[in-house]
Protein backbone atom coordinates (compact mmCIF):
# COMPACT_ATOMS: atom_id res chain seq x y z
CA UNK A 1 0.00 0.00 0.00
CA UNK A 2 0.82 3.54 -0.41
CA UNK A 3 2.68 5.21 2.23
CA UNK A 4 4.82 8.60 2.90
CA UNK A 5 6.18 8.86 6.32
CA UNK A 6 7.75 12.31 7.09
CA UNK A 7 10.31 12.87 9.70
CA UNK A 8 12.76 15.67 11.10
CA UNK A 9 10.34 18.00 12.90
CA UNK A 10 11.69 19.75 16.08
CA UNK A 11 11.61 22.51 17.70
CA UNK A 12 14.26 24.64 16.14
CA UNK A 13 15.27 28.54 17.18
CA UNK A 14 14.34 31.41 14.92
CA UNK A 15 17.45 32.05 11.96
CA UNK A 16 18.06 28.81 12.25
CA UNK A 17 18.01 25.73 9.65
CA UNK A 18 16.40 22.33 9.71
CA UNK A 19 15.94 19.44 7.38
CA UNK A 20 12.54 17.47 6.97
CA UNK A 21 12.17 14.48 5.11
CA UNK A 22 9.51 11.99 3.71
CA UNK A 23 10.43 8.47 2.78
CA UNK A 24 7.89 6.65 0.02
CA UNK A 25 6.78 2.98 -0.38
CA UNK A 26 4.22 1.33 -2.03
CA UNK A 27 4.41 2.70 -5.58
CA UNK A 28 6.99 3.93 -8.08
CA UNK A 29 8.87 6.65 -6.74
CA UNK A 30 10.39 8.32 -9.81
CA UNK A 31 6.72 8.02 -11.44
CA UNK A 32 5.31 10.66 -9.30
CA UNK A 33 5.88 14.37 -8.49
CA UNK A 34 6.39 15.74 -4.54
CA UNK A 35 4.52 18.12 -3.03
CA UNK A 36 5.07 19.80 0.69
CA UNK A 37 2.26 21.70 2.20
CA UNK A 38 2.16 22.73 5.29
CA UNK A 39 -0.37 23.56 8.23
CA UNK A 40 0.20 26.63 11.05
CA UNK A 41 -1.81 25.40 14.40
CA UNK A 42 -5.72 26.12 13.82
CA UNK A 43 -5.13 27.58 10.40
CA UNK A 44 -5.89 26.47 6.39
CA UNK A 45 -3.35 24.80 4.37
CA UNK A 46 -0.64 26.45 2.48
CA UNK A 47 1.23 24.40 -0.52
CA UNK A 48 4.91 24.91 -0.07
CA UNK A 49 6.84 23.68 -2.88
CA UNK A 50 6.91 20.36 -5.60
CA UNK A 51 9.52 19.27 -7.10
CA UNK A 52 9.37 16.86 -10.57
CA UNK A 53 9.94 13.19 -11.33
CA UNK A 54 13.51 13.76 -11.99
CA UNK A 55 14.29 16.72 -9.33
CA UNK A 56 15.36 19.18 -12.39
CA UNK A 57 12.22 21.04 -11.86
CA UNK A 58 10.86 23.19 -8.53
CA UNK A 59 8.09 25.55 -8.14
CA UNK A 60 8.15 27.63 -4.31
CA UNK A 61 5.14 29.60 -2.87
CA UNK A 62 6.34 33.30 -2.57
CA UNK A 63 6.79 32.93 1.37
CA UNK A 64 9.16 30.62 0.90
CA UNK A 65 10.83 31.16 -2.10
CA UNK A 66 14.81 31.59 -1.81
CA UNK A 67 14.77 29.96 2.10
CA UNK A 68 13.54 26.42 1.39
CA UNK A 69 14.56 24.30 -0.79
CA UNK A 70 12.54 21.00 -2.25
CA UNK A 71 14.99 17.81 -3.28
CA UNK A 72 14.21 14.11 -4.41
CA UNK A 73 16.84 11.26 -3.76
CA UNK A 74 14.97 8.66 -6.13
CA UNK A 75 17.05 5.38 -5.39
CA UNK A 76 16.25 6.34 -1.78
CA UNK A 77 12.42 7.15 -2.56
CA UNK A 78 13.11 9.92 -0.30
CA UNK A 79 11.83 14.01 -0.91
CA UNK A 80 13.71 16.34 1.69
CA UNK A 81 12.54 19.92 2.50
CA UNK A 82 15.55 21.93 3.31
CA UNK A 83 14.70 25.12 5.41
CA UNK A 84 17.22 28.33 6.09
CA UNK A 85 16.16 31.54 7.57
CA UNK A 86 13.25 29.91 9.67
CA UNK A 87 10.75 32.55 11.36
CA UNK A 88 7.89 31.90 13.62
CA UNK A 89 5.65 31.84 10.76
CA UNK A 90 7.18 28.78 9.67
CA UNK A 91 5.64 27.01 13.07
CA UNK A 92 3.30 24.11 11.19
CA UNK A 93 2.93 20.34 10.28
CA UNK A 94 4.69 20.20 7.50
CA UNK A 95 2.80 17.36 4.98
CA UNK A 96 4.61 15.29 2.07
CA UNK A 97 1.82 14.42 -0.78
CA UNK A 98 2.06 12.90 -3.94
CA UNK A 99 0.73 13.86 -7.31
CA UNK A 100 1.20 14.25 -11.38
CA UNK A 101 0.71 17.08 -13.56
CA UNK A 102 -2.94 17.47 -13.14
CA UNK A 103 -3.60 16.02 -9.65
CA UNK A 104 -1.75 16.94 -6.06
CA UNK A 105 -1.92 14.86 -3.29
CA UNK A 106 -3.68 11.52 -3.74
CA UNK A 107 -1.94 10.48 -0.74
CA UNK A 108 -0.54 12.50 1.83
CA UNK A 109 1.54 11.62 5.20
CA UNK A 110 0.60 11.90 8.66
CA UNK A 111 2.77 15.27 8.33
CA UNK A 112 6.16 16.40 11.08
CA UNK A 113 5.93 19.24 12.95
CA UNK A 114 8.29 22.17 13.01
CA UNK A 115 8.11 24.79 16.12
CA UNK A 116 10.10 27.75 15.13
CA UNK A 117 10.42 29.55 18.96
CA UNK A 118 13.29 30.58 20.93
CA UNK B 1 0.83 36.44 -4.90
CA UNK B 2 -2.62 35.03 -5.76
CA UNK B 3 -5.10 34.40 -4.00
CA UNK B 4 -7.54 31.80 -3.80
CA UNK B 5 -10.95 32.48 -1.78
CA UNK B 6 -13.73 30.15 -0.78
CA UNK B 7 -16.86 30.43 1.82
CA UNK B 8 -15.16 30.45 5.23
CA UNK B 9 -18.18 28.17 6.47
CA UNK B 10 -21.45 26.93 5.64
CA UNK B 11 -24.37 24.87 7.37
CA UNK B 12 -26.36 22.49 5.45
CA UNK B 13 -29.54 19.84 7.01
CA UNK B 14 -28.42 16.24 6.41
CA UNK B 15 -30.18 15.03 3.75
CA UNK B 16 -29.82 18.15 1.57
CA UNK B 17 -27.52 19.85 -0.76
CA UNK B 18 -24.73 22.43 -0.61
CA UNK B 19 -22.24 24.06 -3.03
CA UNK B 20 -18.98 25.03 -1.59
CA UNK B 21 -16.70 27.61 -4.43
CA UNK B 22 -13.31 28.56 -4.84
CA UNK B 23 -12.34 31.77 -6.81
CA UNK B 24 -9.23 33.17 -7.84
CA UNK B 25 -8.42 36.86 -7.95
CA UNK B 26 -6.95 36.37 -11.40
CA UNK B 27 -9.73 35.97 -12.95
CA UNK B 28 -12.10 33.03 -13.60
CA UNK B 29 -11.17 29.84 -13.16
CA UNK B 30 -10.44 27.71 -16.03
CA UNK B 31 -9.63 23.67 -16.56
CA UNK B 32 -6.38 24.80 -16.98
CA UNK B 33 -6.14 25.41 -12.95
CA UNK B 34 -6.78 21.79 -12.94
CA UNK B 35 -8.90 22.88 -9.13
CA UNK B 36 -8.51 19.80 -6.39
CA UNK B 37 -10.52 19.89 -3.44
CA UNK B 38 -9.95 17.78 -0.46
CA UNK B 39 -11.37 17.22 2.56
CA UNK B 40 -10.10 17.18 6.56
CA UNK B 41 -11.06 16.31 9.67
CA UNK B 42 -10.10 16.80 12.86
CA UNK B 43 -6.31 15.98 13.58
CA UNK B 44 -6.16 13.85 10.67
CA UNK B 45 -4.34 14.76 7.52
CA UNK B 46 -6.10 15.95 4.56
CA UNK B 47 -8.08 13.74 2.18
CA UNK B 48 -8.45 14.09 -1.74
CA UNK B 49 -11.62 14.01 -3.35
CA UNK B 50 -11.34 15.50 -6.97
CA UNK B 51 -8.43 16.05 -9.02
CA UNK B 52 -8.90 18.21 -12.38
CA UNK B 53 -12.12 19.74 -11.98
CA UNK B 54 -14.20 17.11 -11.90
CA UNK B 55 -12.63 13.73 -11.63
CA UNK B 56 -13.13 11.56 -8.90
CA UNK B 57 -10.54 9.23 -6.57
CA UNK B 58 -11.55 5.49 -6.16
CA UNK B 59 -12.75 6.43 -2.96
CA UNK B 60 -14.32 9.80 -3.43
CA UNK B 61 -18.19 9.12 -2.53
CA UNK B 62 -20.59 9.69 -5.40
CA UNK B 63 -22.27 12.35 -3.82
CA UNK B 64 -19.63 14.88 -4.06
CA UNK B 65 -18.89 16.12 -7.75
CA UNK B 66 -16.93 18.88 -8.76
CA UNK B 67 -16.73 21.27 -11.67
CA UNK B 68 -16.93 25.09 -13.08
CA UNK B 69 -19.79 27.01 -12.27
CA UNK B 70 -19.63 31.21 -12.70
CA UNK B 71 -15.92 31.45 -13.32
CA UNK B 72 -15.36 29.38 -9.90
CA UNK B 73 -14.31 26.04 -9.34
CA UNK B 74 -16.81 24.13 -7.53
CA UNK B 75 -18.25 21.56 -5.30
CA UNK B 76 -21.04 20.06 -4.83
CA UNK B 77 -22.36 17.86 -1.90
CA UNK B 78 -25.93 16.35 -3.01
CA UNK B 79 -27.32 13.79 -0.26
CA UNK B 80 -25.04 15.10 2.72
CA UNK B 81 -24.59 12.78 5.25
CA UNK B 82 -23.51 13.61 8.86
CA UNK B 83 -19.96 12.39 8.65
CA UNK B 84 -19.63 14.84 6.00
CA UNK B 85 -18.48 17.54 8.34
CA UNK B 86 -15.29 18.91 7.83
CA UNK B 87 -13.36 21.39 6.92
CA UNK B 88 -13.00 21.61 2.70
CA UNK B 89 -9.84 23.29 1.04
CA UNK B 90 -9.61 23.48 -2.66
CA UNK B 91 -6.31 24.05 -4.62
CA UNK B 92 -5.45 25.93 -7.53
CA UNK B 93 -2.30 25.45 -10.33
CA UNK B 94 -1.00 28.52 -11.75
CA UNK B 95 1.18 27.03 -14.10
CA UNK B 96 3.11 24.39 -11.45
CA UNK B 97 2.76 27.04 -8.86
CA UNK B 98 -0.22 25.58 -7.15
CA UNK B 99 -2.21 27.47 -4.47
CA UNK B 100 -4.78 27.28 -1.88
CA UNK B 101 -8.14 28.95 -0.50
CA UNK B 102 -8.64 29.50 2.62
CA UNK B 103 -10.93 26.47 3.50
CA UNK B 104 -14.60 26.21 4.02
CA UNK B 105 -16.07 25.05 7.57
CA UNK B 106 -18.80 22.80 6.33
CA UNK B 107 -21.57 22.33 9.25
CA UNK B 108 -24.22 19.57 8.99
CA UNK B 109 -26.84 20.33 11.15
Amino acid sequence: QVQLVESGGGVVQPGRSLRVSCVASGFTFSDYILHWVRQAPGKGLEWVAVVSFDGTIKYYADSVKGRFTISRDNPKNTVYLQMNSLTTEDTAVYYCARGYDILTGDYWGQGTLVTVSS
Amino acid sequence: QTVVTQEPSLTVSPGGTVTLTCASSTGAVTTGNYSNWFQQKPGQAPRALIYSTSNKHSWTPARFSGSLLGGKAALTLSGVQPEDEADYYCLLDFGGVRVFGGGTKLTVL
